[in-house]
């Protein structure tokens, strides 16, 4: 089956520190991978994706490229804002699967502090 | 952009009394509708997948007569807890797929946060 891996937090950076969120994934075929953010009490909101192996999301700073040779989708941020601070979810979609639903990581809290 | 609005952001009921939750595609038509269920510092878990005008497919461990979905219409679909308990409360998201957008289909609700008491 599919599965997403991310690694576990809390993470607490400085003001314009650089961030890296590690993603794996497995995938019976060849998903789509997404990165989401879920800001305190609220849904989720896309904040990149990645259709094929070696595109590159970017969103507001953010970047993840996909990896195939190393199942990954790390997400990265030069200088991070206190108005970043989130929970940062990595999903998948493997619609060759027959199903579009999104396979979510366990979330990575990230606090920027000032 | 495509908008799901879902309602109420947050909810608190007595044990032993049912909760729906709605989400509505505002201006678009929501042909594949998901249920998540978020714990404490968790996850989605995902629910059940509705297609309009067909039953619920639930995720295995899920209650399906504990969480009623309903996705009558293309633009309105449903989650009812019925007689709720403590351990039912969490706070639950939807998402909408329109389908033939490819990856750019998927778009979330609010969430809502139940508290049972």
């Amino acid at each position: 089956g599919n599965s997403v891996t991310q690694m576990e937090g809390p993470v607490t950076l400085s003001e314009e520190a650089f961030l890296t969120i590690n993603c794996t994934y497995t995938a019976t075929g060849y998903p789509s991978l997404f990165w989401y953010v879920q800001y305190p009490g609220e849904g989720l909101q896309l904040l990149l994706k990645a259709t094929k192996a070696d595109d590159k999301g970017s969103n507001k700073g953010f970047e993840a490229t996909y990896r195939k040779e190393t199942t990954s989708f790390h997400l990265e941020k030069g200088s991070v804002q206190v108005s970043d601070s989130a929970v940062y979810f990595c999903a998948l979609s493997d619609s060759g699967a027959g199903s579009y639903q999104l396979t979510f990581g366990k979330g990575t809290k990230l606090s920027v502090i000032p | 952009g495509a908008v799901v609005s879902q309602h109420p952001s947050w909810v608190i009921c007595k044990s032993g009394t049912s909760v729906k939750i709605e989400c509505r595609s505002l201006d678009f038509q929501a042909t594949t509708m998901f249920w998540y269920r978020q714990f404490p510092k968790q996850s989605l878990m995902l629910m059940a997948t509705s297609n309009e005008g067909s039953k619920a497919t639930y995720e295995q461990g899920v209650e399906k007569d504990k969480f009623l979905i309903n996705h009558a219409s293309l633009t309105l679909s449903t989650l009812t807890v019925t007689s709720a308990h403590p351990e039912d409360s969490s706070f639950y998201i939807c998402s909408a797929f329109l389908s033939g957008t490819g990856v750019n289909g998927y778009t979330f609700g609010s969430g809502t946060r139940l508290t049972v008491v």
